[in-house]
This record gives C-alpha cells, structure tokens and sequence, in this order.
C-alpha cells in the first residue's frame, strides 16, 4: 500500500535533547494531521494543521506545515520518557499515513 | 479513553478461514475507517464507510469487505484468510472525513 516517508525512521535522544520528525508529500495537502502509537497501542490524534505556513504549539511539542502545504513536522524540546512512541503524520484527504519515526528516550 | 470500542481484542485463526471484526464508534460519530497495521510499519488504510456507505477503499483485494449499521458501528470481514493478513486491524470514528480520528484498541489477527 502507498505510504509516506518519514524521517528519521528511528530517534534516540538522551532525556532532555530536542528531537524533530519530518514528513513530505510530492502533492499539496489540505490538511496534515498528527498521531502518536505508544509502544502496544493505538494511535492518539495529536493536532491537525490546515493553512500554509502554520505553526502551532501543544507544551514542548510544535507542528509546522510548510508553506506549500507539502511538508510538516512535528518537534519536542526537551524530551521526557513520557514521549517515547511513533510518530505519525497522516494525509487525511489521501488516507494516508506516513511511515512513522519511533522515538527513544534513555533516562 | 476514545469511545471507540473493537472486538475480540485478540484472535487466533487457520489459514482459509474466514473472519469478522468488530467496532462501535464513538458517539455522534458517522464515519468508521479501518486500517491493517502490520509490526513495525504504519497503518495501511482499507476502507472508510461514511452513512453507511463505502466512501472510499485502499489497496486491499476484494476478499476484504465491510459493513456499517445504522447505529454506525462496523465490521470488517476478511475471507480465505492468508498468513499476511496476520497484523493489528485498528477502527478509527470521526465526525466527517476530515476530522480528528479516534481509534479504537484494534484486534491483533494472528494467522496460522
């Protein structure tokens, strides 16, 4: 099945590093959604981001989607154990979903 | 907790057979999408019913097929079943197509 690339595919941080997750499409969106799969789980919405160029911040994560609504991504500052999981971007209007980057933090 | 309610949470079955999964969406809630998930990868979308009908079907063989109720809960039924179909079949509800999705636990499908 069609997916979208993700990357990195894999991220371990030291607790406390800053990690970013990048997602692209060759076509322009209309909007690009934000999941995370904890390790056993199901995907959690995150946020949804719809206008070119915005920019939006949930505590010490901030999702952007680029100007030509083709790309996004998804950074936490200072990461925590609480945030290991995967990270996905999803095309909601192509149903869709990145390859997903799986996060590690060591304590 | 999202509202979205899938069952079994686990099953075991034999190559061939035939199985049905289960999903209640949340409440308010008139379009269910299904995906397969297999280890290590992303969801894969299978189809997506909105009132009841199909609104849309990705890459799956037609041995994968589907059903809303009116109360808007979904089955997933998938046929002479084959060891890749082994992977976690997750349900999602929203509101629209283009809404904030809520998944459900998903029932991990072995095959044998």
């Amino acid at each position: 099945g069609q997916q979208v690339m993700q990357i990195p595919q894999y991220q371990h941080v030291q607790e406390g590093e800053d990690f970013t997750t990048y997602c692209n499409s060759s076509t322009t969106l209309s909007n690009i959604q934000w999941y995370k799969q904890r390790p056993g789980g199901h995907p959690v919405f995150l946020i949804q981001l719809v206008k070119s160029g915005e920019v939006k911040k949930q505590k010490r994560l901030t999702f952007q989607f680029g100007e030509a609504k083709k790309n996004s991504s998804l950074h936490i500052t200072a990461t925590q154990t609480t945030d290991v999981g995967t990270y996905f971007c999803y095309f909601a209007d192509k149903l869709i979903f990145g390859t997903g980057t799986r996060l590690q933090v060591f304590p | 907790e999202t509202g979205v309610t899938q069952s079994p949470t686990h099953l075991i079955k034999t190559r061939g057979q035939q199985v049905t999964l289960r999903c209640s969406s949340q409440s308010g809630h008139n379009t269910v999408s299904w995906y397969q998930q297999a280890l290590g990868q992303g969801p894969q979308f299978i189809f997506q019913y909105y009132r009841e009908e199909e609104n849309g079907r990705g890459n799956f063989p037609p041995r994968f097929s589907g059903l809303q109720f009116p109360n808007y809960s979904s089955e997933l039924n998938v046929n002479a079943l084959e060891l890749d179909d082994s992977a976690l079949y997750l349900c999602a509800s929203s509101s629209t197509e283009n809404t904030e999705a809520f998944f459900g636990q998903g029932t991990r499908l072995t095959v044998v």
